[in-house]
């Protein structure tokens, strides 16, 4: 079984409709991040956890919204998906302090029409 | 603000060449830098480096990194058509907040031909 997974694998949906794409993760790390990824601009950092009460802005963090119901679990919202929200998302997992080392989840293709 | 940059963003080669792929790095606080391989899924993880001039090795491929310049090199020898695939490098920052978060660069996308 995959340790980092995530639901949906792929998703369509329209201007305007709220959408949460969900990770959970068995490798027992606290630290939980998301990411999306369009072509030519690698990973950019969405929202990152450092554990359940700790909650952080990445660089693209405008017009979503995460929840972190439990170690293993980590939500991103798009509270009114727009085009340009069009992307593939990543939900990735790193363990002790020692090592920058994020494992992937396989990610979610995401079209907004 | 952080910076990643990859050269070359693509690159064709057949099998059996040798491949070198670049990236350079400004980031304040510098703790890793990192290699990935992004098939058609997830990335992978291939090396972590932060020391200058320790090259880590696995099969064909080999990393160094120089923190003098600000760049690290990956090497893949004799390459295969299954090592056609984006390769990421992205640089891990320490302290305070930003200690865990990492910067992506672009990606090489790299095609090997048979």
């Amino acid at each position: 079984d995959a340790d980092v997974t995530q639901t949906p694998r792929n998703r369509i949906t329209k201007t305007g409709k709220r959408i949460m794409l969900e990770c959970s993760q068995t490798k027992g790390h606290d630290r939980m991040y998301w990411y999306r990824q369009d072509p030519g601009l690698g990973l950019r950092l969405i929202y990152y956890s450092f554990d359940v009460k700790d909650i952080n802005k990445g660089e693209i963090s405008d017009g979503y919204s995460v929840s972190r119901q439990a170690q293993a679990k980590f939500s991103l919202s798009l509270e009114s998906a727009i085009p340009n929200q069009t992307a593939l998302y990543f939900c990735a997992t790193s363990g002790d302090l020692g090592t920058d080392t994020q494992y992937f989840g396989p990610g979610t293709r995401l079209t907004v029409l | 603000e952080d910076k990643v940059v990859q050269s070359p963003l693509s690159l064709v080669v057949h099998e059996g060449d040798t491949v070198t792929l670049n990236c350079s790095y400004e980031v304040t606080n510098f703790r890793s830098l990192l290699w990935y391989k992004q098939e058609k899924k997830a990335p992978t993880f291939l090396f972590m480096l932060t020391s200058s001039g320790i090259e880590k090795k696995s099969g064909r491929l080999s990393s160094i990194l120089d923190k003098k310049e600000l760049f690290s090199i990956l090497n893949i020898t004799a390459t295969q058509t299954g090592d056609s695939a984006v390769y990421l490098c992205a640089v891990g920052r320490g302290g305070g907040t930003s200690y865990g978060k990492l910067t992506f660069g672009q990606g090489t996308i790299l095609t090997v031909h048979p």
